[in-house]
C-alpha cells in the first residue's frame, strides 16, 4: 500500500520567515496530495491541494510543489504569522482509491 | 468550502455504556464517509470507511462490533462505540467526500473520555 513520510516532525520559524514542510510518498499511482491544518482540539482543515496533473499551486501566501518522478511534494508558507503555528498534514491518495495515507504530521510554531 | 458537522463535541461517560457520535456533511452529499481516531501529538489513524447503504469497511486491527458504523444516507454516518471502557478514550474525526473532486473535508471532531 502507500506510504507517506513527512519531515520534518517540528518546525519553530520567526514570524515573517517562510516555512517549508516536505512529504514523500511510495505509490506512482497516487494522484491527489491535500494539505491539512490542525489547531488544538479542533479537526482537520483543507487548507490547499494539488492534483498530479500540475506541478503547482498557490494560494495567497501558500503553495504546493509536486515532482512526480522523485515522488515528493511540498508545502511552502510564506511570511509566517503566528497564527500558522499548528500541526500540518500531507496526505495522498489516487481517484477511486477510497483511502487517503496521511503523514505523521509537522508541528509549526511561528514566534513572534 | 463543505461543512462537515459532528454531534456531540464532547462526551464523558462511565464505563460499559454505549456512545454514539453522528457525522453529518451540511452542504453536500457524500458518497464516502471515514471515521478516524487520534491519540495526542499523532496522526489520524483510519478505522473504517463507509459508503451510503453499505457495509463500512474496517481497517485491520479495529472491531467492527464494538466500533458500529452506520451512512443511513448521503448526509449522515454514525458511529457507535459500544460497551465503552477507559482505553477507548480518544478524539474520534470523521470526514466526508463527495463523488468527484475527491477532496476529503473533516469535522471538528468528538472528545470522548470514558470514565
Amino acid at each position: 500500500g502507500e506510504n507517506v513520510e513527512q519531515h520534518p516532525s517540528t518546525l519553530s520559524v520567526q514570524e515573517g520567515d517562510s516555512a517549508v514542510i516536505k512529504c514523500t510518498y511510495s505509490d506512482s499511482a497516487s494522484n491527489y496530495f491535500p494539505w491539512y491544518k490542525q489547531e488544538l482540539g479542533k479537526g482537520p482543515q483543507l487548507i490547499i491541494d494539488i492534483r498530479s496533473n500540475v506541478g503547482e499551486k498557490k494560494d495567497q501566501r501558500i503553495a504546493v510543489t509536486l515532482n512526480k518522478t522523485a515522488k515528493h511534494f511540498s508545502l511552502h508558507i510564506t511570511e509566517t504569522q503566528p497564527e500558522d503555528s499548528a500541526v500540518y498534514f500531507c496526505a495522498a491518495s489516487y481517484t477511486n482509491a477510497g483511502k487517503s495515507t496521511f503523514g505523521d504530521g509537522t508541528t509549526l510554531t511561528v514566534k513572534p | 468550502g463543505a461543512v462537515v458537522s459532528q454531534h456531540p463535541s464532547r462526551v464523558i461517560c462511565k464505563s460499559g455504556t454505549s456512545v454514539k457520535i453522528e457525522c453529518r456533511s451540511l452542504d453536500f452529499q457524500a458518497t464516502t464517509m471515514f471515521w478516524y481516531r487520534q491519540f495526542p501529538k499523532q496522526s489520524l489513524m483510519l478505522m473504517a470507511t463507509s459508503n451510503e447503504g453499505s457495509k463500512a469497511t474496517y481497517e485491520q486491527g479495529v472491531e467492527k462490533d464494538k466500533f458500529l458504523i452506520n451512512h443511513a444516507s448521503l448526509t449522515l454516518s454514525t458511529l457507535t462505540v459500544t460497551s465503552a471502557h477507559p482505553e477507548d478514550s480518544s478524539f474520534y474525526i470523521c470526514s466526508a467526500r463527495e463523488g468527484f473532486p475527491d477532496t476529503q473535508y473533516f469535522g471538528p471532531g468528538t472528545r470522548l473520555t470514558v470514565l
